[in-house]
């Protein structure tokens, strides 16, 4: 089965500053990897999604993130945050054959002025 | 479209109560679930539906049931709820692609809390 960890609890970072979210996930074949993004008292929504080719993904909100195979990992950057992303990020894995996905325990990301 | 919309927003039981939240899509998404969201823990999956008729269950299925009787509905029963079930309850939906799913796409949240 697959797992995703996501080290970070909490990020504080300040606003124009750059942010990157760690995310590694465990499973043994090419998993499909996701990030998601959940505002105070929100539903979850889609950051951006890798299934295969090119590893560097592009998404929403100037959001970018990484497949690194090698590492097992797939951390999610932006080059210079804006207040408003100040939310929870919540990294998931599915794989095929297997309809469930795996979400990680979120990082919390704070921006300060 | 309305998407993926859940109610009620906010529900208290007390201990030993059952109730249902609801959840309805209208993208006609095969594949449906229930996650509930527990500070620290991220998103644990209840159970899930990959069609109408067909229910399976997730990482923490026990004190829940559910059905699927149309692709548009997925409703969630608590049978006797428990203050351990205090938490933020999502639904999503998503397409399935062949053996694996796309996109989730996630509801409002239903926040309970059992006294």
């Amino acid at each position: 089965a697959q797992s995703v960890t996501q080290p970070d609890i909490h990020i504080t970072v300040s606003e124009g500053a750059s942010l990157e979210l760690r995310c590694n996930y465990s499973y043994g074949a090419t998993p499909y990897l996701f990030w998601y993004v959940q505002s105070p008292g929100q539903g979850l929504q889609l950051l951006l999604k890798y299934f295969s080719g090119d590893t560097l993904v592009q998404g929403i909100k100037g959001f970018e993130a990484e497949f690194k195979r090698s590492q097992s990992s797939f951390n999610l950057r932006k080059p210079s945050v804006h207040w408003s992303d100040a939310a929870e990020y919540f990294c998931a894995v599915g794989a095929r054959g297997d309809y469930k996905l795996s979400f990680g325990a979120g990082t919390t990301v704070t921006v300060r002025a | 479209n309305a998407g993926v919309t859940q109610t009620p927003k906010f529900q208290v039981l007390k201990t030993g109560q059952s109730m249902t939240l609801q959840c309805a899509q209208d993208m006609n998404h095969e594949y449906m679930s229930w996650y509930r969201q527990d500070p620290g823990m991220g998103l644990r999956l209840i159970h899930y539906s990959v069609g109408a008729g067909i229910t399976d269950q997730g990482e923490v299925p026990n004190g829940y049931n559910v059905s699927r009787s149309t692709t548009e509905d997925f409703p969630l029963r608590l049978l006797s709820a428990a203050p351990s079930q205090t938490s933020v309850y999502f639904c999503a939906s998503s397409r399935q692609q062949g053996t694996y799913t796309d996109t989730q796409y996630f509801g409002p949240g239903t926040r309970l809390t059992v006294l």
